[in-house]
């Protein structure tokens, strides 16, 4: 596509369920990154991948999350047992992955609503 | 840990120029970048600076480090309405990105 998707737009969800959040990328971007933004805030780091393999998830907050790219395309976030501090908007963002940092391209993001 | 620091909000008069500041901690960041976000959308790039410049013009925008206090500015000169947005200073740190909070950009007619 043109640009990076991210599915849904918004999620209301009930504490205690799974979410998934779904990232497309800009087609040859081998690199994608998850960040989580909250109100007033800027983004935070959640979780980096090169191609298939995650590079670096140290900003997960924790077991609850996770995420995956089984084909270096697409990736998923997963987030299970919702907690109300969960809420946020997740951005996907994808770039070509080139040494030294690079222009990374944002989706809308998914806003996540844990009632 | 990294931080990026910047202002939250600044507030200008249409044609007057704004300027957004911000610090960051990392002294091996190759590229310092500043985004936009507009309300209900996306970040967008807006300029980088490779960390061995001193400033960078693009057209309205002027970019200025000084890379021994780890400060890093954005000026926009005859500020529009429709620059009224978030923007945010981010640093990368190896292949991560860094943002700060954000500032929040209002012009007033």
């Amino acid at each position: 596509g043109a640009g990076v998707s991210q599915t849904p737009s918004n999620k209301v969800t009930e504490k205690g369920k799974y979410v998934e959040l779904r990232c497309d990328p800009i087609s040859g971007h081998t690199a994608l990154y998850w960040y989580r933004q909250s109100l007033g805030q800027g983004p935070e780091f959640l979780i980096y991948f090169q191609g298939t393999g995650a590079a670096d998830d140290s900003g997960l907050p924790n077991d609850r999350f996770f995420a995956v790219r089984p084909e270096g395309s697409v990736s998923t976030l997963k987030i299970q047992r919702t907690e109300r501090g969960d809420s946020a908007v997740y951005l996907c963002a994808s770039s070509l992955g080139t040494s030294g940092g690079g222009e990374l391209f944002f989706g809308e993001g998914s806003r996540l609503t844990v009632l | 840990g990294e931080d990026v620091e910047q202002s939250l909000f600044l507030s200008v008069r249409e044609g007057d120029s704004s300027v957004i500041n911000c610090t960051y901690t990392d002294s091996s960041s190759t590229y310092l970048y500043w985004y936009k976000q507009e309300p209900g959308a996306g970040l967008q790039l807006l300029t980088y600076i490779f960390s061995n410049m001193d400033m960078k013009q693009d057209q309205r925008l002027t970019v200025l480090l000084n890379k021994k206090d780890k400060h890093l500015s954005l000026r926009i000169a005859d500020t529009q309405t429709g620059d009224s947005a978030i923007y945010f200073c981010a640093e990368n740190y190896g292949q991560n990105f860094v943002f700060g909070p954000g500032t929040r950009l209002s012009v007033l007619p």
